[in-house]
């Protein structure tokens, strides 16, 4: 099993650019979810699944979006960079909803300019 | 006030030495509770979950004080490869399995 994996690993984006970051789980898991991680703050949630079709957001959803259409893909979206979106995001995958282990992908370093 | 607290840190130990980090939590709600590792530029990864009754894995020891909201781990007989940050996670009652994690406590083991 590959686990979760992220891609791009590293980007930079200019403000105002858009683009997506990729997530995919070959485990089969339910829940998926996707933080930001930023000195100081700990991880963020940002937006999760609990399965295909169905999303909602976290602590800190503004700025960005998401879509569900395979259990195994969750994308993240940024509409409209902006500098404080500077960070490194996390994928993260668990089994199900009171199954508390979760996996995490090995995160996408983003600089927005 | 944070939901979920930690000393920063970091601890510098020397290899050997016992170490313990301390994690407060404000929801007296909080249902389940953990501590993942951090290595430096890395994905967190499960370390332990954190009993009632406190647990035990190999030099690892996970206590809960549900009294005083704080979570505990202690590291026996530190090795250079327990250099780490070490994140805690708690999952506040009525937050939708929400897992909400603490900014962590970094810990440097010295030769």
């Amino acid at each position: 099993n590959a686990g979760v994996t992220q891609t791009p690993k590293f980007q930079v984006l200019k403000t105002g650019q858009s683009m997506t970051l990729q997530c995919a789980q070959d485990m089969n898991h339910e829940y998926m979810s996707w933080y930001r991680q930023d000195p100081g703050m700990g991880l963020r949630l940002i937006h999760y699944s609990v399965g295909a079709g169905i999303t909602d957001q976290g602590e800190v959803p503004n700025g960005y979006n998401v879509s569900r259409s395979t259990t195994e893909d969750f994308p993240l979206r940024l509409l409209s960079a902006a500098p404080s979106q500077t960070s490194v995001y996390f994928c993260a995958s668990r089994p199900g909803l009171s199954l508390y282990e979760q996996y995490f992908g090995p995160g996408t370093r983003l600089t927005v300019t | 006030r944070k939901e979920v607290e930690q000393d920063p840190g970091p601890f510098n130990v020397p290899e050997g030495a016992t170490v313990a980090f301390n994690c407060t939590y404000s929801n007296s709600a909080s249902q389940s509770f953990f501590w993942y590792r951090q290595d430096c530029r890395k994905e967190p990864k499960l370390l332990m979950s954190v009993y009632s009754s406190g647990n035990e894995d190999g030099r690892f020891t996970a206590q809960l004080n549900r009294a005083s909201q704080y979570i505990s781990l202690l590291i026996r007989d530190s090795k250079l490869s327990d250099s780490a940050t070490y994140l805690c996670v708690v999952t506040p009652q009525g937050a939708g399995n929400m897992l909400t994690f603490g900014g962590g406590t970094r810990l440097m083991v010295k030769p």
